[in-house]
């Protein structure tokens, strides 16, 4: 099982608004991930826990906040967002020692 | 700095033919290679990767070559069929957990 879920599928989202994205995976996996994909562009990584700890933040404003209860679940809390943040947001796992990531479905998040 | 280049952004191939998708990248530290296949509004999927080791990779329709002196490499699906289209992105790793992605290729399968 290579499964990595993301809820929800579509957000929208004023300036204004506080909401979370979440990601869960049951594949024992202790490295989880935040990528960040606009249209016609590549994922750009945002963050990356391994162990639980936050161990990479690639200089992401702090209006976009990781959280990982426990390790298999990853949390992405979103603060007064910018028009130009909404993407297809995108979960990804793997295992330690490995650098193949599983991703998830994705987020399409749109802010107005 | 664009590390992993994928030059071509479309590809139109005919069905039962080979498609050759081809990755250039600059940092000589990158160590293991993946490829990814993106259908639209949805994550992408792992296909195949290859360690510098190896210089090929293969994984039933699917086969990956690296040629680390040029510092190329390239996926070959054969035959190719009409459910393959779909962006395909190469990705290298250093280590430390980091994906560095090229740019990715569309793929046409055409009847």
């Amino acid at each position: 099982d290579t499964e990595v879920t993301q809820t929800p599928k579509h957000l929208v989202m004023g300036m204004t608004n506080k909401k979370s994205l979440k990601c869960e995976q049951h594949m024992g996996h202790r490295a989880m991930y935040w990528y960040k994909q606009k249209a016609k562009k590549p994922p750009e990584l945002m963050f990356v826990y391994s162990y639980e700890k936050l161990s990479i933040n690639e200089s992401v404003p702090s209006r976009f906040s990781p959280e990982c209860p426990n390790s298999s679940l990853l949390n992405l809390h979103l603060h007064a967002l910018q028009p130009e943040d909404s993407a297809l947001y995108l979960c990804a796992s793997s295992s330690p020692g490995t650098d193949t990531q599983y991703f998830g479905p994705g987020t399409r998040l749109t802010v107005l | 700095d664009q590390q992993v280049k994928q030059n071509s952004p479309s590809l139109s191939v005919q069905e039962g033919r080979i498609s050759i998708l081809n990755c250039d990248y600059t940092n000589s530290m990158f160590d293991y290679f993946l490829w990814y296949k993106k259908y639209p509004a949805e994550g992408p999927t792992f296909l195949i990767s290859i360690s510098s080791i190896k210089d090929k990779n293969e994984d039933g329709r699917f086969t990956v070559f690296l040629n680390k002196s040029a510092k190329h490499l390239s996926l070959h699906i054969v035959p190719s069929q009409p459910g393959d289209s779909a962006v395909y992105f190469c990705a290298a790793s250093a280590g430390a957990s980091k994906l560095t992605f090229g740019t990715g290729t569309r793929l046409q399968v055409t009847l």
